[in-house]
Order: structure tokens, then sequence, then C-alpha cells
């Protein structure tokens, strides 16, 4: 089946610095990608769209300057939290879905728990 | 607006079936997904509805209506590693999804 690496799978930071967050399509093409963050307890809440070669499709609130989307190849998109602060520590998650099968599931990676100390 | 209703969390005893419901209203339906989502993992695929009628799948089992914006996902057989958050969700018109909250499952012995 369709496989989605997400890495790291776990990162602690100190407040200021930025992590990098990527996300590989193992075994397909994924022409869009979408990043969700999700609070302990709480529902998904998806932060952004990835396409391949073009910007990025960011929700209402989420601060693209702070939360950088790149999405060089069909495989890979990388999000980048730049000058992590404490309250940016949660659950991120990426998902795809195959190019040209749009009702086809999303397939998620394993998440990373970013902890901003 | 869009809107995904699914139960908070609900209660079942290992060995037993439980259904847990969704209702929708949306723009436009390209169908609707479940997902089971452990404590501090991702969400991983269940089942896919785009047409009326019963799918199933093992244990579990999905239902849809779109007549009534309705659907439900049967577990039967529960185990304890059933425990989990059952997520519905339902691709719009533009082929985006809507998530509901999820609902938390327990399972009792």
């Amino acid at each position: 089946g369709a496989v989605v690496s997400q890495h790291p799978s776990r990162v602690i930071c100190k407040s200021g610095t930025s992590v990098k967050i990527e996300c590989r399509s193992l075994d397909f093409q994924a022409t869009t990608m979408f990043w969700y963050r999700q609070f302990p307890k709480q529902s998904l809440m998806l932060m952004a769209t990835s396409n391949e070669g073009s910007k990025a499709t960011y929700e209402q609130g989420v601060e693209k300057d702070k939360f950088l989307i790149n999405h060089a190849s069909l495989t890979l998109s990388t999000l980048t939290v730049t000058s992590a602060h404490p309250e940016d520590s949660s659950f991120y998650i990426c998902s795809a879905r195959e190019s040209g099968k749009e009702n086809s599931p999303l397939h998620f990676g394993n998440g990373t728990r970013l902890t901003v100390t | 607006g869009q809107n995904i209703d699914q139960p908070t969390e609900m209660t079942a005893t290992e060995g037993a079936i439980v259904q847990i419901n969704c209702t929708y209203q949306t723009s436009g339906f390209n169908g609707l997904f479940w997902y089971q989502q452990h404590a501090g993992e991702a969400p991983t695929f269940l089942s896919y509805n785009v047409l009326d009628g019963l799918e199933e799948k093992g244990r579990f089992s999905s239902f849809l209506s779109r007549s009534k914006g309705y659907s439900y996902l049967l577990l039967k057989e529960l185990q304890m590693k059933d425990s989990a958050s059952y997520l519905c969700a339902v691709m719009d018109s533009n082929y985006q999804l809507i998530w509901g909250a999820g609902t938390k499952l327990i399972i009792k012995p």
C-alpha cells in the first residue's frame, strides 16, 4: 500500500530556533500534500495545502511566514517552523494523495511531535 | 457552512458491537472516509463510501446515505486494541477533506 514517511518523529528545540519536518511519499507521486496540526485531545486542523512546483495554500489564521512550506518534487514536501515558540509545540502530521486520484484516501505520515522549550 | 457531527465519546464492551454515527452538511460530496487514530499516532485509513449502502471490510463496516447526509461505522467483535478515536471526513466538491472532531471509543473488558 501507499506509504508516507515523515521525519523526524520527535524533536525538541529551543525557543527562537527553526525546525524542518520532511514528508515523503515512498511509492507514489503526490502533486498535493497536506500539513495538519493537532493539539492534545483536539481534532486535526489543516494548516496548509502544499502543491508541487507552486506556492502553498494556507488556511485562515496560519502564518505563512512562520510555517514555510516547500514542495520541490512529486515525492517531497517540507514544513519549516521558523522562530519556534512554546505555543508551537504540537503534533504535526503530513498526508498525501496519489496524483490523479482525487477521490482516493489520504495517506498519513506518522507525525512529528514538536516540543519547544 | 460545512459541518461534520459525530459523538464525542462512546463506551462499549469487549466482544460487543458498536455503531459510530456521522452526519454531515457540505458543499458538494465526493465521498466519505473513516479513519482510526490511536492516541499519539497519526490517523490510518479504514473505509471509503461514495455510493449509498454498506461496505464491509472484516470486522469493520461503513454505511452511507447521501440523501440523509448520514454515515455510520460499525465495529463488530470489539477488541481492546480498537480503543481509539474514529474520525469521519467528507470530501467536498473541491476535493477538500472536511474533518469531524472524532469519536473517542473506550472498550471495557
